[in-house]
């Protein structure tokens, strides 16, 4: 059982190119989420989605575009990358939203120079 | 605005040596507080969920309990495997989103 899968596992971007953040679940949850880890700073939510064909805005989505085709896949880029989106990100599932626990991928280390 | 504060930011422990790590939130009216484990170069994996004050988890040398304005991770005679990054998250009730602490990053000495 695969769980959450993330691709790639690391990246390294020039100020202005862009790029796709590709996360899978072989859960069939309903609830998927992409988050960003800093130093200091904690997890915060980039953009979640409640099902296939939704998406919704997280805490710091700015700069950051995301898309839900098939339940589950959910795809995080990244239009013209900043050396401030550089950072770890993580996606996360759930069967519940707000209830139940969250299962992780194991993130994706992002450099933008 | 809905906070979670973590202490210490770190933490270093001979093996056997128990200790609590500390989680204060400021959410209204509390959903739920999770629990999670993170090892380097890895997700965060749940550990426990609490939803009222009085409530206590356990599991192995872990345990969880909760107040209306903290929760505590109580870890007894740990071992170097329980070396970890742990994160606690709040679900406040006016919104269904975690809103995650910083961590505290525990060390267990041999």
């Amino acid at each position: 059982n695969a769980g959450v899968t993330q691709t790639p596992k690391f990246r390294v971007l020039k100020t202005g190119q862009s790029m796709t953040l590709l996360c899978a679940q072989d859960m069939n949850h309903e609830y998927m989420y992409w988050y960003r880890q800093d130093p200091g700073m904690g997890l915060r939510l980039i953009h979640y989605s409640v099902g296939e064909g939704t998406t919704a805005k997280g805490e710091v989505p700015d700069g950051y575009n995301v898309s839900r085709l098939k339940k589950q896949n959910f795809l995080l880029g990244l239009e013209s990358a900043a050396p401030s989106q550089t950072s770890v990100y993580f996606c996360a599932s759930s069967y519940l939203q707000g209830d139940e626990k969250l299962f992780f991928g194991s993130g994706t280390q992002l450099s933008v120079l | 605005e809905d906070q979670v504060t973590q202490s210490p930011e770190a933490l270093r422990l001979q093996e056997g040596e128990s200790s609590s790590l500390n989680c204060s939130y400021t959410v209204s009216g509390l959903r739920g507080l999770f629990w999670y484990r993170q090892d380097p170069g890895k997700g965060p994996e749940f550990l426990f969920t609490l939803y009222s004050a009085g409530e206590e988890k356990e599991k192995e040398r872990l345990k969880a309990t909760l107040t209306k304005k903290e929760s505590f991770l109580h870890i007894t005679a740990p071992k170097p495997e329980d070396s970890a990054t742990y994160l606690c998250a709040a679900t406040p009730g006016s919104a269904r989103q975690l809103t995650f602490g910083s961590g505290t990053q525990l060390t267990v000495l041999p």
